[in-house]
């Protein structure tokens, strides 16, 4: 079936990095556009970052700007999340999701609908 | 950037209530807007697109509706499965949540 799968989360120090993961099953990863949401304790969503379908264009929230990096491996089916100087307002459980809509050439014009969603990983950022 | 302001924040309701939640944009964005339904320690799961397409597999009892920057999500005849936090998104942006309470 389709499966999302993250992994990677943990408790990290301030300024430290930590490389999150999100393997996926059960349909062709490398024709989906994919994202990352995290969701701070007892808060709502917040999108992170989106990357295409090759890779090719990537799109950050103003919060993470400079210092996350997404990317994938479509040849490993996976999707990562590389996450520099984290902060404590970092702290959140982080999900990964696939866009609805099949090969999107410009991602930036794509409406951004997130069918499938993984079961989450959490990172806490403390001392 | 564009803001999404949803009403209530929270709304306590009894099973077979008709429920109706509100998203609000702060400027024009078409169609473009999905609602999503979560449960405590749950992913978020998608109930709608383009503001009135129901995805796969959801019920039938749940609807949405408008365009530009007013949108609704109705739920016909809420259920005990249906007691839950919903969120509207237009791309990068999220509404705050409603949380849906039995009364």
């Amino acid at each position: 079936q389709v499966q999302l799968v993250e992994s990677g989360g943990g408790v990290v120090q301030p300024g430290r990095s930590l490389r999150l993961s999100c393997a996926a099953s059960g349909f062709t990863f490398s024709s989906y556009a994919m994202h990352w949401v995290r969701q701070a304790p007892g808060k709502g969503l917040e999108w992170v970052a989106v990357i295409s379908y090759d890779g090719s264009n990537k799109y950050y929230a103003d919060s993470v700007k400079g210092r996350f990096t997404i990317s994938r491996d479509n040849s490993k089916n996976t999707l990562y999340l590389q996450m520099n100087s984290l902060r404590a307002e970092d702290t959140a459980v982080y999900y990964c999701a696939r866009d609805r809509v099949l090969e999107v050439v410009v991602v930036v014009a794509a409406p951004w609908y997130m069918d499938v969603w993984g079961k989450g990983t959490t990172v806490t950022v403390s001392s | 950037d564009i803001q999404m302001t949803q009403s209530p924040s929270t709304l306590s309701a009894s099973v077979g209530d008709r429920v109706t939640i509100t998203c609000r944009a702060s400027q024009s964005i078409s169609s473009w807007l999905a609602w999503y339904q979560q449960k405590p320690g749950k992913a978020p799961k998608l109930l709608i697109y383009k503001a009135s397409s129901l995805e796969s597999g959801v019920p039938s009892r749940f609807s949405g509706s408008g365009s530009g920057t007013e949108f609704t999500l109705t739920i016909s005849s809420l259920q005990p499965d249906d007691f839950a936090t919903y969120y509207c998104q237009h791309k990068g942006t999220f509404g705050q949540g409603t949380k849906v309470e039995i009364k």
